[in-house]
């Protein structure tokens, strides 16, 4: 089944702990993307990745990282979480000549205490 | 920047009633637009994508229209049913949006039995 996956779904955490969300496609998409969506803000994109090793900057990236070493994975890293922090994200996926086409996981809701 | 606006931000209805739910965008000239279904802490689900060349799309009891050179697209649900009580997004994917989805922040429905 053609799926965008993320774990873990939810995560309770302290300030300044280092975590790692993790999401994988298995659809061999080119592009992939990670969106946060808070309350009367909506979905904002964080960061994005055109392909393997190509990774660039979205709307709202200040205190995230990504990496994308492997063309299936995008992992979103929160080298210190603060409490502003706390919202639900989303990864999403596509093929390069078909951006619209965006498949979105089942989202990960993260507390930050 | 595209603005993606929708009105209104909730409403209810009873069941049985047709369902209109706006969307406006600043830019129009975009790829495309797309409404999404969104249930609480869930993820996204696409239900309709119209081409910038497309009046509308259709599928189902749900019908989506879009008018460019106004910036508007409207999603009709016919015959609402409590299954239908979600909140529905619409984004739009712009040329130089790096496959960036502009979201607007959703209509909150619910279908009253």
């Amino acid at each position: 089944e053609a799926q965008v996956t993320q774990n873990p779904r939810y995560l309770i955490t302290v300030t300044g702990k280092k975590l790692t969300v993790t999401c994988s496609q298995n659809m061999n998409h080119e592009y992939m993307s990670w969106y946060r969506q808070d309350p009367g803000l909506g979905l904002r994109q964080i960061y994005y990745s055109m392909n393997v090793e190509v990774t660039d900057k979205g709307d709202v990236p200040e205190g995230y990282k990504v990496s994308r070493k492997e063309k299936r994975n995008f992992p979103l890293i929160l080298e210190s979480p603060s409490p502003n922090q706390t919202s639900l994200y989303f990864c999403a996926s596509s093929l390069q000549d078909k951006p619209y086409e965006q498949y979105f996981g089942p989202g990960t809701r993260l507390t930050v205490t | 920047k595209q603005e993606v606006t929708q009105i209104p931000a909730a409403l209810s209805v009873p069941e049985g009633e047709n369902l209109v739910l706006n969307c406006s965008f600043t830019d129009s000239a975009i790829y495309n637009l797309q409404w999404f279904r969104q249930d609480p802490g869930k993820g996204l689900t696409s239900l309709l994508l119209i081409q910038s060349s497309q009046r509308e799309q259709t599928s189902g009891r749900l019908n989506a229209s879009l008018d460019k050179s106004s910036g508007r697209s409207t999603l009709y649900i016919a015959a609402s049913q409590p299954g239908d009580s979600a909140t529905y997004l619409c984004a739009v994917s712009s040329p130089w949006g790096n496959n960036r989805l502009a979201f607007g922040k959703g209509n909150q429905v619910v279908v009253i039995p």
